[in-house]
């Protein structure tokens, strides 16, 4: 069965360093989302791709978070730098609909901690 | 904006039927799902709701009232695997995956 291939599954890093997280999506989904979780709540969407174009990233922090899907397949989510409130589940997900409203897939996630 | 309510905990007994609650108000609205997601895992997709009524797959079934801003999943014979954290989610306007999260309920299936 096909995944959503995230890693690494846990990074854990000191403030101000630098982070990257890797998705790879299911062969043939054209949408990507990156969305973080904070523990005990529930996925908040950071950004939105479909193929290489970035469709909505109007919840991400663009003075430290940036986020790229060069070639339309894989995308890299990076934090620099990280800081303690960045703590959180990153979860990649993607959805074979261009339009209208389809089942999205998750990864398994990278949890991040930020000491 | 989006605003999501579900209750944050429950607990049931293997083998009843619990349901979970969902209300939100919403600027527009398109259709919405439930998720499934066991501790330290990613979620897994329950159902999708677009029209009023009730949708059954399984054990697991779906309600919406779009009027009343409302949705219940409902599981009927627990089982202990079925304890896990259930998310409420809402699609915007026009269609779209750009899901809108519940804080999610946790249940606790217990013997």
């Amino acid at each position: 069965e096909a995944e959503v291939a995230q890693s690494p599954r846990y990074k854990i890093t000191e403030k101000s360093q630098a982070v990257a997280f890797w998705c790879d999506p299911i062969s043939g989904h054209a949408t990507l989302y990156w969305y973080r979780q904070i523990l005990g709540q529930g996925p908040e969407l950071l950004v939105q791709f479909q193929d290489e174009s970035v469709v909505d990233d109007s919840q991400l922090p663009k003075d430290r978070f940036s986020a790229e899907r060069l070639k339309g397949v894989d995308s890299t989510l990076k934090i620099q730098p990280a800081e303690l409130g960045d703590s959180a589940m990153y979860l990649c997900a993607s959805s074979l609909a261009r339009l209208g409203t389809g089942e999205l897939f998750f990864g398994e996630g990278s949890r991040l901690t930020v000491l | 904006g989006q605003n999501i309510d579900q209750p944050t905990e429950m607990t049931a007994t293997e083998g009843a039927i619990v349901q979970i609650n969902c209300t939100y108000q919403t600027s527009g609205f398109n259709g919405l799902f439930w998720y499934q997601q066991h501790a330290g895992e990613a979620p897994t997709f329950l159902s999708y709701n677009v029209l009023d009524g009730l949708e059954e797959k399984g054990r697991f079934s779906s309600f919406l009232s779009r009027s009343k801003g409302y949705s219940y999943l409902l599981l009927k014979e627990l089982q202990m695997k079925d304890s896990a954290s259930y998310l409420c989610a809402v699609s915007p306007p026009g269609g779209g995956n750009k899901l809108t999260f519940g804080t999610g309920t946790q249940l606790k299936v217990e013997l």
